[in-house]
């Protein structure tokens, strides 16, 4: 099955940006969503379709999938950007939907 | 406002049944794919199954095949996830999560609702 591997943690002092990243067989051929998750709340979809921003999702959350390497950013990092990460992709040949294994981002 | 309410979780024994429910509004029911997706104690998302909006086309995790049943009434707006021979394996919050796009694929989860939490111990 396709596994998607993330950093387990991402340290980043307030202001600064993030950067969170996400490995997968070929994933160039995929379309990558990103989700946030904060303790005891269900997840939020940040970035859509590497790229896209969900209205209600401030600027400072963006997508990329340059260099065949989907990365979230968060610019401007603030307290409450404290979260779990995820990314996630549909896959065709098994007809799954595959999360990747999460990235904890702490604001220091 | 898109809205969707999950119920059904309890406690159970190993071996046990349980059927989860997840109630929509707020947007065209019938035109949406309805997915489970679960989350153990501490752990990462992990799908379990999605129904397109018809019901015609139903995926299962390879954890949850032969065990579970995804179905929905689109009458009721409503999804159900039929949860047969449980093991502890499969405690977890079970969350209802709708795709965002009504054009028939399956893509990614635009909304969740606050999930049920099933619990499978003796």
């Amino acid at each position: 099955s396709y596994v998607l591997t993330q950093p387990p943690s991402v340290s980043v002092a307030p202001g600064q940006t993030a950067k969170i990243t996400c490995y997968g067989t070929n994933i160039g051929r995929y379309s990558v969503h990103w989700y946030q998750q904060k303790p005891g709340q269900a997840p939020v979809l940040v970035v859509y379709d590497d790229s896209g921003r969900p209205s209600g999702i401030p600027e400072r959350f963006s997508g990329s999938a340059s260099g065949n390497t989907p990365t979230l950013t968060i610019r401007r990092v603030e307290a409450g950007d404290e979260a779990d990460y995820y990314c996630q992709v549909w896959d065709d040949g098994s007809a799954h939907y595959v999360f990747g294994t999460g990235t904890k981002v702490t604001v220091l | 406002e898109v809205q969707l309410l999950e119920s059904g979780g309890g406690l159970v024994r190993p071996g046990a049944s349980l059927r989860l429910s997840c109630v929509a509004s707020g947007f065209t029911f019938r035109k949406y794919a309805l997915n489970w997706v679960r989350q153990a104690p501490g752990k990462g998302l992990e799908w379990v199954s999605g129904i397109s909006g018809g019901g015609k086309t139903i995926h299962y995790a390879d954890s949850v095949k032969g065990r579970f049943t995804i179905s929905r009434d689109n009458s009721k707006s409503t999804v159900f996830l039929q949860l047969n021979s449980l093991t502890a394996e499969d405690t977890a919050e079970y969350y209802c999560a709708k795709d965002q796009y009504d054009s028939g694929t399956f893509s990614n989860f635009d909304m969740w609702g606050q999930g049920t939490l099933v619990t499978v111990s003796p």
